[in-house]
């Protein structure tokens, strides 16, 4: 495998549930984030993570708890969920000895709360 | 602060027109750039960069954009489109060096629909 994976690809919830959504990257990158896009809106970055170090926590609810094991796995709890929060949440990383900001993107986990 | 405009959110083109897709930034200063394409049901996939050094960038599936400080505008162009070009296109700016690592400020999305 190669690139960034994550898994699962769609999930469907209710508001009491908890679930978990996983990405694995393949890349050797030493950074990893969790962006979530909604419709209408630009890419709203949630966390960072450097060296399984969270280094960036944009004001995002509790409700959403990341957890990054090692370098090449980023997780993302999700846990009372609201049906705002239906979206695409996309996994990425990148080089972090390199500050240019190119991003290697997942395909994304699309999640519906009902 | 940055900010990124995506002067456009949806652009419909016949197939073999030529396109362009607007973005300006605002920064105070240096910043890397970047075009970024979405087919759907899938991630964001690199098209192209500017870091330095010329202006014009050559991307993949034959995009290509052009810096332009005193406009910080850096808008994506293509000569003659192909209905596999349809898809939403994002423009990115990433600030230059600092503590921000990999952060980037994406635009709205302009959606490129190619019609035969």
């Amino acid at each position: 495998e190669t690139g960034v994976t994550q898994t699962p690809r769609h999930l469907v919830m209710g508001m009491t549930n908890k679930k978990s959504l996983k990405c694995e990257q393949h890349l050797g990158h030493n950074a990893m984030y969790w962006y979530k896009q909604s419709a209408k809106k630009p890419l709203e970055l949630m966390f960072v993570y450097s060296l399984e170090e969270r280094v960036e926590n944009n004001s995002v609810p509790s409700r959403f708890s990341p957890e990054c094991p090692n370098s090449s796995h980023l997780f993302l709890h999700l846990h009372t969920l609201q049906p705002e929060d239906s979206a695409l949440y996309l996994c990425a990383s990148s080089s972090g000895t390199v500050n240019t900001g190119e991003l290697f993107f997942g395909e994304g986990s699309r999640l519906t709360v009902l | 602060a940055q900010s990124v405009t995506q002067l456009d959110s949806q652009v419909p083109v016949f197939e073999e027109a030529p396109v362009e897709l607007r973005c300006n930034y605002s920064s105070s200063v240096s910043v890397y750039l970047f075009w970024y394409v979405q087919y759907p049901n899938q991630g964001l996939q690199l098209l192209l960069k500017y870091l330095s050094g010329s202006t014009l960038v050559k991307g993949i599936n034959g995009f290509e954009a052009e810096f332009n400080k005193s406009q910080t505008s850096f808008h994506l162009r293509k000569p003659s489109v192909h209905i596999s070009d349809t898809a939403e296109y994002f423009c990115a700016v990433c600030v230059y060096g600092g503590s921000t690592l990999g952060r980037l400020y994406f635009g709205r999305g302009t959606q490129l629909t190619v019609w035969p």
